[in-house]
């Protein structure tokens, strides 16, 4: 079945650069997810790429996919201590209609 | 724009009662709905999904039961709550494009 795994904490500092990498089973999905959840709120849809592309930038995000290696991550640029949350990856197979998301990585920035 | 809405927002009942929790969608018609639970261990568990009136998929086994009386409403129930349906309860929506938005949540305590 679908699985979609990610390291469960990454610490950084403010003003540098995040990577939180993502690695999902299913070769066919057909867009791949960045979720982002602050304490006691609900998920929020931070930006999504389709598996033909290899590269999608948003402003301060930049995701990278490597279909091969079914590798997906987040970089964000100049990472702010508002920055700090829970980030999920999430990916759709296709021909259903729910996601398989990971189990969410903790992203503590630091003063 | 389209906005979805969860109440209540906390909720603490004894074991043995029963429960309601309510999320409606504005703004979309014939919308995806999903209801999730995360508990403390921040994973996401799908436990149900509508793709219209009156038809609900069932993902997990348990004392929980989804009803979708109104295209843009869906409700979670129980008759008799248990210690473990404590958790952080999320309801979503989605296009046909499968990302997924989510209402801000219940929080869920049973004693």
């Amino acid at each position: 079945g679908e699985d979609v795994e990610q390291s469960l904490f990454l610490s950084v500092r403010e003003g540098d650069s995040s990577v939180i990498n993502c690695t999902y089973t299913d070769s066919s999905s057909t867009y791949l997810y960045w979720y982002k959840q602050e304490p006691g709120a609900g998920l929020q849809l931070l930006t999504y790429i389709f598996s033909n592309m290899d590269m999608k930038q948003d402003q301060r995000l930049t995701v990278l996919l490597n279909k091969k290696d079914k590798h997906l991550s987040l970089r964000i640029a100049d990472t702010q201590t508002g920055d700090s949350a829970i980030y999920f990856c999430a990916e759709s197979p296709p021909g259903y209609s729910t996601l398989t998301f990971g189990k969410g990585t903790m992203l503590l920035v630091s003063p | 724009s389209q906005t979805i809405h969860q109440w209540p927002a906390t909720l603490v009942q004894p074991v043995g009662s029963p429960l309601s929790l309510e999320c409606t969608v504005e703004g979309t018609s014939n919308p995806n709905l999903y209801w999730y639970r995360q508990a403390a261990g921040r994973g996401l568990q799908l436990l149900f999904y509508s793709v219209g009136i009156g038809q609900i998929s069932s993902e997990v086994p348990q004392n929980l039961s989804a009803s979708r009386p109104q295209d843009r409403q869906f409700i979670l129930s129980s008759k008799k709550l248990l210690l473990s349906d404590s958790g952080f309860y999320l309801c979503a929506w989605s296009t046909v494009l499968y990302e997924q938005y989510f209402g801000p949540g219940t929080r869920l305590t049973v004693t």
